[in-house]
């Protein structure tokens, strides 16, 4: 099983600000098989980035992905205040066929 | 646009069967176009994928789930169903129906807004 692990755990940052996001495979993660996903409170998670660097029709340009192998960052460069929630990444491919890293919780400082 | 709408008891007693069913409504199951999974939430919690159906009936389970889990789908009322068996307090969580794309198995693009099962005596 590839265990993914996001940190920081707890990002404290002031709107405005730039936040960068990690997320390390245990394996090798093909890059079209990772996944950024942004769950608000009390909300379904959505899906911002996938193949680690293609953001989804509609997400803001601020929010971008990068990374291979097993390094990869989810960067927001101006933080607005609708942006602070849990953030998760998600790989494709090992069994079981999806795993999500644990969150990372963005908070507004 | 792709709707999804979980529905289902929000309190199963323990060692019974959780039962929850999907509707999906601005697409048609058996189009072949999607896969379609179930995904869970324990309170404060990460997520944890359960397992994944298409429209011909091929299903994946997430293997830590396999032996309780049985995923099923009904193309005439356009909504597929989770049945979990001999559910204990670590059953307790968010339920989400989300859906793959066949062209794009590798990630979740719709998903439902979720429903809390409590699993208590």
């Amino acid at each position: 099983e590839i265990v993914l692990t996001q940190s920081p755990g707890t990002l404290s940052l002031s709107p405005g600000e730039r936040a960068t996001l990690s997320c390390r495979a245990s394996q090798s993660v093909s890059s079209s098989y990772l996944a950024w996903y942004q769950q608000r409170p009390g909300k379904a998670p959505r899906l911002l980035i996938y193949g680690a660097s293609n953001r989804v029709t509609g997400i803001p340009d601020r929010f971008s992905g990068s990374g291979s192998g097993t390094d990869f960052t989810l960067t927001i460069s101006r933080l607005e205040p609708e942006d602070f929630a849990v953030y998760y990444c998600q790989q494709y491919g090992s069994s079981p066929l999806y795993t999500f890293g644990q969150g990372t919780k963005l908070e507004i400082k | 646009q792709l709707q999804l709408q979980e529905s289902g008891p929000g309190l199963v007693k323990p060692s019974e069967t959780l039962s929850l069913t999907c509707s999906v409504s601005g697409g048609s199951l058996s189009s072949g176009n999607h896969y379609w999974a179930w995904v869970r939430q324990p309170p404060g919690k990460g997520l944890e994928w359960i397992g994944n159906i298409y429209y011909d009936g091929s299903i994946y389970y997430n293997p830590s789930l396999k032996s309780r889990v049985t995923i099923s789908v009904d193309t005439s009322r356009n909504q597929f169903s989770l049945k979990l068996r001999s559910v204990t307090a670590a059953d307790t969580a968010d339920y989400y129906c989300a859906n793959s794309r066949v062209t794009a198995i590798w990630y979740f693009d719709y998903w439902g807004q979720g429903t809390r099962v409590a699993v208590s005596s």
